[in-house]
């Protein structure tokens, strides 16, 4: 089957350091991938994606890369900032494209 | 431009009650998507919605149903609540099969 499993949060860290949230993945078929961040009282907002594998999705200084050996969309930023406080969601959607499949989220604190 | 909007915002039901929800798409876009959020989980899938049929469904009960008007919007209906049905429900519209756009959701708190 689809699914998706994120590291654990809640991750706090200060302002300008290093962000990594994991993601790893399981999918049938080709599958696209996502992230999506909710700020708080917000719908999901796309972050960034990448459709194909070895693909770099980018955005706001966030990236993620496609590796379908580790089958894994690892979120990076090199200098957080407090704006970037927020629940991150890694997602896939399959070749269809009719279903997205969500990770439990990861909730970030950047403390100044 | 008009993004996705959900009304209402915020309700509250008894058990045993029916709830309907409403979503407006983004401009241009033809398909709608209703998600479940659960407090502290990501979103899941309930059904989408394509030429006012449902094209395809997530592992939800009968009692979740739903319909797309003419005009592409759309409603869930959620009969004999549960406490379980207490989430956040998430309308996504896309064109076809394309990326998702939220909007902020309806949240249902269900005593």
């Amino acid at each position: 089957g689809n699914s998706v499993t994120q590291m654990e949060g809640p991750v706090t860290l200060s302002e300008e350091a290093f962000l990594t949230i994991n993601c790893t993945y399981t999918a049938t078929g080709y599958p696209s991938l996502f992230w999506y961040v909710q700020y708080p009282g917000e719908g999901l907002q796309l972050l960034l994606k990448a459709t194909k594998a070895d693909d770099k999705g980018s955005n706001k200084g966030f990236e993620a890369t496609y590796r379908k050996e580790t089958t894994s969309f690892h979120l990076e930023k090199g200098s957080v900032q407090v704006s970037d406080s927020a629940v991150y969601f890694c997602a896939l959607t399959t070749n269809t494209g009719n279903q997205f499949y969500f990770g439990t989220g990861t909730s970030l604190t950047v403390i100044p | 431009d008009a993004g996705v909007t959900q009304s209402p915002t915020h309700l509250i039901k008894t058990r045993g009650q029916q709830v309907t929800l409403r979503c407006s798409p983004k401009s241009g876009h033809d398909t709608v998507s209703w998600y479940q959020q659960a407090l502290g989980q990501g979103p899941q899938f309930i059904f989408q919605y394509y030429e006012e049929e449902e094209r395809q469904r997530g592992n939800f009960p009968d009692r979740f149903s739903g319909h797309q008007f003419p005009n592409y919007s759309s409603e869930l209906n959620v009969n004999a609540l549960l406490l379980g049905d207490s989430a956040l429900y998430l309308c996504a519209s896309s064109l076809g099969i394309g990326e998702l756009f939220f909007g902020e959701g309806s949240r249902l708190t269900v005593l």
